[in-house]
């Protein structure tokens, strides 16, 4: 079975600074990998995904993630954060063979002036 | 637009009383799935649907109860057997029930003891 994990509980970045989000996924073959953000007592919405090809990929709201297959992670990165990207953000992970997603635990974004 | 719409958006609940949350999609997604999300915990699943009139036990099924009668609907009954029922509850679908498949959410049913 497959497995995610997100070591960062809290982040507080600077508005204008870099962000980067980590995720560590555990499963045997290529993993299908998803982005998701929450707003407080919201639903959670789609930031990008990856299934294959290009390692590097583009999402919605300046967001990007970056496969790396050797260190089994999926970071989410944005070169300059806005006070309106503060949200919780969650990883997932599908496989081939399974109907379900698993998601990460969470990372709760906070962005001080 | 498409989108799933779940209602309530607050619930509360008396001692022994069963409730149901409603998930609603008009996406034509063939796979419905109910979560539980407590702070700190992430997304637990309930249960979920690959199908019209078939439903799986996700990883938290014991309390709840679940139907698919028609493909855009997926009610959730929390049972009186759920002895803790207060968290945030989010209902999803995607195209097919398949790992390569991002899900859509709702807005989520939060639900309180009264």
């Amino acid at each position: 079975a497959q497995s995610v994990t997100q070591p960062d509980i809290h982040i507080t970045v600077s508005e204008g600074a870099s962000l980067e989000l980590r995720c560590n996924y555990s499963y045997g073959a290529t993993p299908y990998l998803f982005w998701y953000v929450q707003s407080p007592g919201q639903g959670l919405q789609l930031l990008l995904k990856y299934f294959s090809g290009d390692t590097l990929v583009q999402g919605i709201k300046g967001f990007e993630a970056e496969f790396k297959r050797s260190q089994s992670s999926f970071n989410l990165r944005k070169p300059s954060v806005h006070w309106s990207d503060a949200a919780e953000y969650f990883c997932a992970v599908g496989a081939e063979g399974y109907s379900t997603l698993t998601f990460g635990k969470g990372t709760m974004l906070l962005v001080s002036p | 637009d498409g989108g799933i719409t779940q209602s309530p958006k607050y619930l509360f609940r008396k001692e022994g009383q069963n409730v149901t949350l409603s998930c609603e999609q008009n996406l034509n997604h063939d796979a419905m799935y109910w979560y539980r999300q407590d702070p700190g915990q992430g997304l637990r699943l309930i249960y979920y649907s690959q199908i019209v009139n078939d439903f799986q036990k996700g990883d938290i099924a014991e309390g709840y109860s679940v139907s698919r009668e028609k493909k855009e609907s997926f009610p959730l009954t929390v049972t009186s057997a759920q002895k803790n029922p207060t968290a945030f509850y989010l209902c999803a679908s995607s195209r097919r029930p398949e790992g390569n498949q991002p899900q859509h959410f709702g807005d989520g049913t939060r639900l309180s003891i009264l």
